[in-house]
């Protein structure tokens, strides 16, 4: 496999569950990262991770947790959300810092719908 | 004065036409000014990318125009085919930094 893989593509989750969604990058890159994708703000980062390292954390409510295990793997761990979480979750990598010139990679995207 | 501003939210033009999305920011600290597309079902993708050294990049059918004093950019794309129809995002940040301060996005229609 190539690029950066989400799972699962599409969850629903009523609001007291609690899930996990998956990323894992096959490109080498230092960097990962979690944007959130809504109608009401387009690509929105939630948190980035460098070297394992959390580096940014973008003032994000507690029921989302992020786990990164390695430099290949990011988690997003879900709980007790609300409807208004419904949204595309993106997960990203790149080489070095965005702002250095270094191209994010995107992965396709999990499609959450909280009930 | 994080934000990026991108105009228009939605735009038709006809193939072989030229599509301009332009956007503007505040943040004099930003150096790096990205252009991302997005295809339906599909995460966004690097297109162009220009530094405020210099005032245009052109890449095929691709160009960033920019003007520092403004402090404004643009996405130009000559000769519009319907496989660029997307969504495009323009973006800025900081050297040092991590994040990239994203546009709202500009849904394109390239009709045949």
């Amino acid at each position: 496999e190539t690029g950066v893989t989400q799972t699962p593509r599409h969850l629903v989750m009523g609001m007291t569950n609690k899930k996990s969604l998956k990323c894992e990058q096959h490109l080498g890159h230092n960097a990962m990262y979690w944007y959130k994708q809504s109608a009401k703000k387009p690509l929105e980062l939630m948190f980035v991770y460098s070297l394992e390292e959390r580096v940014e954390n973008n003032s994000v409510p507690s029921r989302f947790s992020p786990e990164c295990p390695n430099s290949s793997h990011l988690f997003l761990h879900l709980h007790t959300l609300q409807p208004e979480d419904s949204a595309l979750y993106l997960c990203a990598s790149s080489q070095d810092r965005g702002g250095s010139g270094s191209p994010l990679h995107f992965g396709n995207g999990t499609r959450l719908t909280v009930t | 004065q994080q934000q990026v501003k991108q105009s228009p939210q939605s735009l038709i033009v006809q193939k072989g036409g030229i599509s301009i999305i332009n956007c503007a920011y505040e943040n004099t600290a930003f150096d790096y000014f990205p252009w991302y597309q997005q295809f339906p079902g599909k995460g966004p993708a690097l297109l162009i990318a220009i530094r405020p050294d210099v005032s245009e990049k052109k890449e095929g059918r691709f160009t960033i125009s920019f003007n520092k004093s403004a402090k404004q950019f643009s996405l130009h794309i000559m000769d519009s085919q319907p496989g660029d129809s997307a969504t495009y995002f323009c973006a800025a940040s900081g050297r040092s930094s991590y994040k990239l301060i994203f546009g709202s996005g500009t849904r394109l229609l390239v009709r045949p």
